[in-house]
């Protein structure tokens, strides 16, 4: 099962509203990414955790909160977001980060954000 | 900073053609990845490719790591090939991937 799996697959969202992000991996990956994707660009890294622990944080502003509960699950909160944060979401799953090359990332279909 | 530059922006063929897409790079890179986003979003990873030549049915792809460049090649085309290819490379100085622009392609029936 190579699939990653992110709910919901559109979210509209107020500007004074909490929400979150939910992916799920069962690949056995231990390395799990946030993206945002705005149109015609590629995807632009905003968190990495490897072994359950954040390990890079691409100065992402702190509206965005990412959890990582265990080695399956990687959760994005929002808060107060902007409407210049309507993005496409993308979580990404890889084998291990912890050897020298990156592995094969493994993208979800994506969550649609649309702030108002 | 690695830069990465796919060419063309923008292909448009017929059904049944055959397409090469490059990425350029600027410097010695771990790997190299390509990815097909389709029209709705989906990104798939097509290839792991940080040297050398790999097939995987219609689609081939060719790293040439001594030019720091890869080729992506699409034979006999079909209107679900159509979307976005990116090719994306990890530097040796980070674990990071570096993407391209992407090449738009447009495959008409």
């Amino acid at each position: 099962d190579t699939e990653v799996t992110q709910t919901p697959k559109h979210l509209v969202m107020g500007m004074t509203n909490k929400k979150s992000l939910k992916c799920e991996q069962h690949m056995g990956h231990r390395a799990m990414y946030w993206y945002k994707q705005k149109a015609k660009k590629p995807p632009e890294l905003m968190f990495v955790y490897s072994y359950e622990k954040l390990s890079i944080n691409e100065s992402v502003p702190s509206r965005f909160s990412p959890e990582c509960p265990n080695s399956s699950l990687l959760n994005l909160h929002l808060h107060a977001l902007q409407p210049e944060d309507s993005a496409l979401y993308l979580c990404a799953s890889s084998q291990d980060r912890q050897v020298i090359s990156t592995d094969t990332q493994y993208f979800g279909p994506g969550t649609r954000l649309t702030v108002l | 900073g690695i830069q990465v530059e796919q060419s063309p922006p923008d292909l448009i063929l017929q059904e049944g053609a055959n397409s090469t897409l490059r990425c350029n790079f600027s410097d010695s890179v771990n790997n190299l990845q390509w990815f097909h986003q389709n029209p709705w979003g989906q990104l798939i990873n097509l290839f792991y490719i940080p040297s050398g030549t790999k097939q995987n049915g219609r689609l081939s792809a060719t790293t040439v790591t001594t030019e720091r460049y890869s080729l992506l090649y699409i034979s006999s085309s079909q209107t679900t090939d159509s979307g976005v290819y990116f090719c994306a490379v990890e530097g040796r100085s980070n674990y990071q991937l570096i993407w391209g622009a992407g090449t738009k392609l447009i495959i008409k029936p």
